[in-house]
């Protein structure tokens, strides 16, 4: 009954490889967001889906690409993976006013060999 | 972009003692929420405030948005093993979707 679920949990994979996180969420929520968070634990915002239209984005390489089927998914897709993208990365989604906050996913630690 | 600093980064306390920690920002925020962060997992909304002075409860967690709406702090009485984690304060622009997060303060509970 996972209101935010992204997949995989880890992806351990070689530089120069692509490979994509899937987030759904099953809270009715119209916004759904991804952030990183870096070995220091700080969490940086990349992109932002509003009703499938994107509605921020973050300096982020353009080998990173969002992508929102429709409002209960938004998939992250790397392209030419370096070693720099490891990380754990958010799937996080908002309903309405942010007085209620973000709901975030459990996260996939990505690590690139 | 307001900048959120908070403190201390890092804090190790043995169980039953008081902490605080706190939040800060040379900015007003209309609105300031706090998260908790285990192991693993993602944050997890604690609370919300948006009324300058305006204190919550949660349990053994009481949070302070400050009168001016440029600080807040977050103090556990009595802390236990299972308040151990990552706490960050994060806020939102007016009419904004974006949460901006502080770098958190990682708080360690020993038995």
């Amino acid at each position: 009954d996972t209101a935010v679920s992204q997949t995989p949990k880890y992806l351990v994979t070689q530089m120069g490889n692509d490979k994509s996180i899937k987030c759904e969420q099953n809270l009715g929520h119209d916004t759904m967001y991804w952030y990183k968070q870096d070995s220091k634990k700080f969490l940086k915002i990349m992109f932002s889906y509003n009703n499938k239209e994107l509605i921020i984005n973050e300096t982020v390489p353009n080998r990173f690409s969002p992508k929102s089927p429709d409002k209960a998914h938004l998939n992250l897709h790397i392209n030419s993976l370096e070693l720099g993208d490891s990380a754990v990365y958010f799937c996080a989604s908002s309903h309405g006013a942010l007085d209620y906050g973000y709901t975030f996913g459990s996260g996939t630690r990505l690590t690139v060999v | 972009t307001q900048l959120l600093e908070q403190s201390p980064q890092f804090l190790s306390i043995q169980e039953g003692e008081n902490l605080t920690v706190y939040c800060n920002s040379s900015s007003v925020f209309s609105s300031l929420q706090w998260y908790r962060q285990e192991p693993g997992e993602g944050p997890v909304l604690l609370v919300t405030v948006v009324t300058g002075g305006e204190v919550k409860k949660l349990k053994r967690l009481t949070f302070q948005f400050g009168d001016a709406r440029k600080d807040s702090s977050l103090h556990i009485t009595a802390a236990q093993p299972g308040d151990t984690g990552l706490y960050l304060c994060a806020y939102s622009g007016a009419g904004s979707y974006q949460l901006t997060f502080g770098k958190g303060t990682k708080l360690s509970v020993i038995p």
